[in-house]
């Protein structure tokens, strides 16, 4: 079966710029979603399909897709960052999600 | 405001069986399939499959196909996730998500609802 892979952790110094990638073949055809994830918290929706962000979230988050990666920028990250980020995406008619990123910023 | 609510905590003895509730306000319950994931401790978002309350069609990942079940009752735009034959592995929190038809971005989510099972 698929799968979409993603680096389990990842840092950034305060205000610095970070990528966080998920890759995987279906990744050609269909893009990913990104989610925010604190702890005890329910995951927000940051950003989805091409490079579309929800009301309310900061225009610092970015979204791009190319080949089989689909990566999640942070440009200025600041402190409320730090998280845990999921990336989802389709696989024909399932649903597959990423094994998570754990954001620390410094 | 668009809402998922599920219902509270459960504890549950191996092979038993739970049923977690999502009720949905703020928006028209059958206009969004719902999806529901399950979160093991310390682990990451796992999903478990959707349903589509217009109709009640349902997918599941094939691995769960004979342990889960959802169901909807559009009389009180709520959504359900029954589990079977619960093992301690199934400890996690599952939670509730919509999203449009064929779509997989999830933009609102439930509380999450804790099942807690032991031997």
């Amino acid at each position: 079966s698929s799968e979409v892979t993603q680096d389990p952790a990842v840092s950034v110094a305060l205000g610095q710029t970070v990528r966080i990638t998920c890759q995987g073949d279906t990744l050609r055809t269909y893009y990913a979603n990104w989610y925010q994830q604190k702890p005890g918290q329910a995951p927000i929706l940051v950003m989805y399909g091409k490079n579309n962000r929800p009301s309310g979230i900061p225009d610092r988050f970015s979204g791009s897709s190319s080949g089989d990666t689909a990566s999640l920028t942070i440009t200025g990250a600041q402190a409320e960052d730090e998280a845990d980020y999921y990336c989802n995406t389709r696989d024909n008619d399932h649903v597959l999600f990423g094994g998570g990123t754990k954001l620390t910023v410094l | 405001q668009v809402q998922l609510v599920q219902s509270g905590t459960e504890v549950k003895k191996s092979g038993a069986s739970v049923k977690v509730s999502c009720k949905a306000s703020g928006y028209t319950f059958v206009d969004y399939y719902i999806h529901w994931v399950r979160q093991a401790p310390g682990q990451g978002l796992e999903w478990l499959g959707w349903m589509n309350p217009k109709s009640g069609d349902t997918k599941y990942v094939p691995k769960f196909q004979d342990w889960v079940t959802m169901t909807r009752d559009t009389s009180i735009n709520t959504a359900y996730l029954e589990l079977i034959s619960l093992t301690s592995d199934d400890t996690a929190v599952y939670s509730c998500a919509r999203a449009g038809q064929g779509r997989t971005e999830f933009d609102k989510w439930g509380q999450g609802t804790l099942v807690t099972v032991s031997s």
